[in-house]
């Protein structure tokens, strides 16, 4: 049962570098996120989907995008990426907005 | 629009003694209210969730949360910590359907033997 897998687990990438980051969930959930964690931050939400080929802006979008294709998986992009995106990465799934959400192991990116 | 407000970035208390993690929340519409926890360079794990049933919520490893919409408030209480509750905190919240899971800043709990 694999639940909510990320790949990469760590990357690092140059400054102006484009990447994706890939998140595939086995669950049939509805909603998927994308979030970063940075120390004294908390989670903060980049994008997030409520079914396959939607998408919406969380409070920290600017520098990302995303795509929910297929509703199993939902890519977040870098198109040219900074040192301030350097951060851990987590994705998420929920059924439903009021039940719980399943995480990924997270992405380690570092830009330099 | 929901927010989440955890008061005290860092908690730390003696093993056996009470854990109290405070969580407000802020939402327009009737909120759905979750605690996580994240263990060291892992994701995060539901410990309990409120939905607008009980509003005394008992989650995993022996922790509860109690809703009290007039304080609009949702705190996470253990009663016993134990070394293995050391790890971050995170109150969560989300609303009416099409919206996302908004998080807190987090609460660092530390237990000392």
């Amino acid at each position: 049962n694999a639940g909510v897998t990320q790949t990469p687990k760590f990357r690092v990438l140059k400054t102006g570098q484009s990447m994706t980051l890939l998140c595939a969930q086995d669950m049939n959930h509805e909603y998927m996120y994308w979030y970063r964690q940075d120390p004294g931050m908390g989670l903060r939400l980049i994008h997030y989907s409520v079914g396959e080929g939607t998408t919406a802006k969380g409070e920290v979008p600017d520098g990302y995008n995303v795509s929910r294709l297929k509703k199993q998986n939902f890519l977040l992009g870098l198109e040219s990426a900074a040192p301030s995106q350097t951060s851990v990465y987590f994705c998420a799934s929920s059924r439903t907005g009021a039940t719980e959400a399943f995480f990924g192991q997270g992405t380690r990116l570092t830009v330099v | 629009a929901q927010s989440v407000t955890q008061l005290g970035s860092h908690v730390s208390v003696s093993e056996g003694a009470l854990v109290l993690l405070r969580c407000n929340y802020s939402s327009s519409v009737p909120p759905y209210l979750f605690w996580y926890v994240q263990y060291p360079n892992q994701g995060l794990q539901l410990l309990l969730k409120y939905t607008s049933a009980a509003t005394l919520v008992k989650g995993i490893n022996g922790f509860e949360a109690e809703f009290k919409k007039s304080e609009t408030s949702f705190h996470l209480t253990k009663p016993s910590a134990h070394m293995s509750d050391a790890a971050e905190y995170f109150c969560a919240v989300s609303g009416q359907a099409g919206t996302a899971l908004i998080f807190g800043k987090g609460t660092t709990l530390s237990v000392s033997s």
